[in-house]
């Protein structure tokens, strides 16, 4: 049982450098989200999709981008690497939030990938 | 100002001692509340939803106040293993959606 996901889950970077992080999820979630994660700032969200197709931009989308072709990957895109980008990197995913309690719309995440650009 | 905010601590306490943390939040349309918890280096896992009539899950009890706009979670006979990082979480419309925003979490570190 899979759950979320994320590749690759370490890797060292230089400055300018283009990557692409991959999360896959096998749960049939229509949510999706990418966080980082840096001392002291808690997760802050990037850029999210609310379903195969769609994306939306987050609290600190600037350097990023990102694509969700398929419903259960989403794919997290930098272009041009910097050392403020250096950070844990989460992806998630939940079920359709529905309004009103009961429905939890839970969030599972990936065990993270941790990124150094230097 | 951050859309939810946490004391981020950390709180000290022995083994067997009840600690609470709080959580505020800025958005009265918020929808809903959640408390997660996070170990050194790991993703963060749900503790527990929480409800407007409050909810108990064994030792946590987690409460909410929407006229005051602050979700408290209660941790009875503290463990050495409920060492962790508590995260408040509200999910909030954006865009048509409900978004899951997160406070900056509580370090909590129970001692023997």
């Amino acid at each position: 049982n899979a759950g979320v996901t994320q590749t690759p889950k370490f890797r060292v970077l230089k400055t300018g450098q283009s990557m692409t992080l991959l999360c896959a999820q096998d749960m049939n979630h229509e949510y999706m989200y990418w966080y980082r994660q840096d001392p002291g700032m808690g997760l802050r969200l990037i850029h999210y999709s609310v379903g195969e197709g769609t994306t939306a931009k987050g609290e600190v989308p600037d350097g990023y981008n990102v694509s969700r072709l398929k419903k259960q990957n989403f794919l997290l895109g930098l272009e041009s690497a910097a050392p403020s980008q250096t950070s844990v990197y989460f992806c998630a995913s939940s079920s359709l939030l529905i309004q009103g309690e009961g429905n939890t719309g839970e969030l599972f995440f990936g065990e993270g990938s941790r990124l150094t650009v230097l | 100002r951050k859309e939810v905010e946490q004391d981020p601590g950390p709180f000290n306490v022995p083994e067997g001692a009840t600690v609470a943390f709080n959580c505020t939040y800025s958005n009265s349309a918020s929808q809903s509340f959640f408390w997660y918890r996070q170990d050194c280096r790991k993703e963060p896992k749900l503790l527990m939803s929480v409800y407007s009539s409050g909810n108990e899950d064994g030792r946590f009890t987690a409460q909410l106040n929407r006229a005051s706009q602050y979700i408290s979670l209660l941790i009875r006979d503290s463990k050495l293993s409920d060492s962790a990082t508590y995260l408040c979480v509200v999910t909030q419309l954006s865009g048509g959606s409900y978004i899951p925003t997160f406070g900056r979490g509580t370090s909590l570190i129970v001692h023997p």
